[in-house]
């Protein structure tokens, strides 16, 4: 079957880095998706990432491998702002997105 | 204005009463989804239009009806609810559709309470 495992829950600290991972299983393979949500907001595109490697954004980085069902965001400086959940999601052969649950991100002071 | 609206954002109704959720783009895009997102669930894909016609129709129940008179607006309207359908209702738009990488632009949400 097609899945996206992404942590529930994270905790970090103003200032410090997070790396939040996401694995998928999808058939076939489209490009991975990351999107912010703030509580009671609309989600937010992050990032597309189709093609192994890292990509940077600012704070915000995002990396894939295709070969392990594997990627990752990358927050740097996090500020109180940055708490917020962070939907992954892949989009498999027939075009469809398939989500995760989403991780919720803590920042602490 | 923001890209994609949504009204209301809050609606409590019963389960015999009949409700409109509404959306509306102002991106000039070709596609429109209705997403239902629960507490520490995935979003689930309900519908999508594409140019005002339906292109999926993932095995909804029919007290959820959809409508899409035109590439701008779109609407669920909701008859007999369960309260297992108390959830957040999304709305999102994309430039196109079927191509896999669609950048989605969400609407804040109605957050429904079924009782």
């Amino acid at each position: 079957g097609q899945n996206i495992d992404q942590p529930t829950e994270m905790t970090a600290t103003e200032g410090a880095i997070v790396q939040i991972n996401c694995t998928y299983q999808t058939s076939g393979f489209n490009g991975l998706f990351w999107y912010q949500q703030h509580a009671g907001e609309a989600p937010t595109f992050l990032s597309y990432n189709v093609l192994d490697g890292l990509e940077e954004k600012g704070r915000f980085s995002s990396f894939l491998s295709r070969s392990k069902g594997y990627s990752y965001l990358l927050l740097k400086e996090l500020q109180m702002k940055d708490s917020a959940s962070y939907l992954c999601a892949g989009g498999d052969s027939n075009y469809q997105l398939i989500w995760g649950a989403g991780t919720k991100l803590i920042i602490k002071p | 204005e923001t890209g994609v609206t949504q009204t209301p954002r809050h609606l409590v109704m019963g389960m015999t009463n009949k409700k409109s959720l509404k959306c509306e783009q102002h991106l000039g895009h070709n596609a429109m989804y209705w997403y239902k997102q629960s507490a520490k669930k995935p979003l689930e894909l309900m519908f999508v239009y594409n140019f005002k016609e339906q292109t999926e129709n993932n095995s909804v129940p029919s007290r959820f009806s959809p409508e899409c008179p035109n590439s701008s607006h779109l609407f669920l309207h909701l008859h007999t609810l369960q309260p297992e359908d108390s959830a957040l209702y999304l709305c999102a738009s994309s430039q196109d559709w079927g191509t896999g990488n669609e950048k989605l632009f969400f609407g804040s949400g109605t957050q429904l309470s079924v009782l």
